[in-house]
């Protein structure tokens, strides 16, 4: 199992280019989500879906976008870049489950810097 | 406020010693679940250890212990014989079904450890 990918690594944007964030998953989970890292912020939540066609936001949603239309694959799509969108990506994936004990799978990341 | 409070933004070691990572959090549910990651320098996010609100022993995993204190709300990591590559920052995150759902996982502010020789 290849886990959880994310491409790119790296990427640097000018502001109000767009691009697409892509995370893929082999593990069959339902739930993916993606976080935003920032120096001294921990990480937070941007948009999550819990299985295909179903996605919701999170914490800090503005200026993304998502979609699911199969189960392996999670984009995020900034649409008109800003340098406050200037982080590191995290891709994480979870199965459901009755409880609270899901352990989230992340992705290696992917450092954004709009400039 | 902040459901999930990590109070120290650095913390020091000396090699071979014990060390707690302090974590607090707010949730009024009785059903919850905590977390504690692992971020090396290289930035992956790595699964250390779980503490559900249920459990009635304190979770461990190797060297890596949880101090679940569910009547004051924290969950404190404690590493022992901390080893040069313990150096790293760690997260505490806690999932709820706050807001209807039972998969999104809050984290704290993080605690940078580093271990000396």
């Amino acid at each position: 199992n290849a886990g959880v990918t994310q491409t790119p690594k790296f990427q640097v944007l000018k502001t109000g280019q767009s691009m697409t964030l892509q995370c893929a998953q082999d593990m069959n989970h339902e739930y993916m989500s993606w976080y935003r890292q920032d120096p001294g912020m921990g990480l937070r939540l941007i948009h999550y879906s819990v299985g295909a066609g179903i996605t919701d936001q999170g914490e800090v949603p503005n200026g993304y976008n998502v979609s699911r239309s199969t189960t392996e694959d999670f984009p995020l799509r900034l649409l008109s870049a800003a340098p406050s969108q200037t982080s590191v990506y995290f891709c994480a994936s979870s199965y459901f489950g009755t409880g609270v004990y899901n352990e989230q799978f992340f992705g290696p990341g992917t450092r954004l810097t709009v400039l | 406020a902040q459901k999930i409070t990590q109070t120290q933004p650095g913390m020091f070691v000396q090699e071979k010693e014990a060390v707690t990572l302090d974590c607090t959090y707010d949730t009024s549910d009785p059903s919850y679940g905590l977390f504690w990651y692992k971020q090396p320098s290289s930035g992956e996010m790595i699964f250390l250890i779980y503490q559900g609100s249920y459990d009635q022993q304190n979770a461990t995993e190797g060297r890596y212990s949880l101090n679940f204190q569910k009547a004051r709300k924290s969950a404190n990591l404690v590493i022992s014989a901390s080893q040069l590559g313990d150096s790293a920052m760690y997260f505490c995150a806690m999932r709820d079904p706050s807001g209807g759902s039972n998969y999104k996982l809050t984290f704290g502010k993080g605690t940078l450890l580093t271990v000396n020789p």
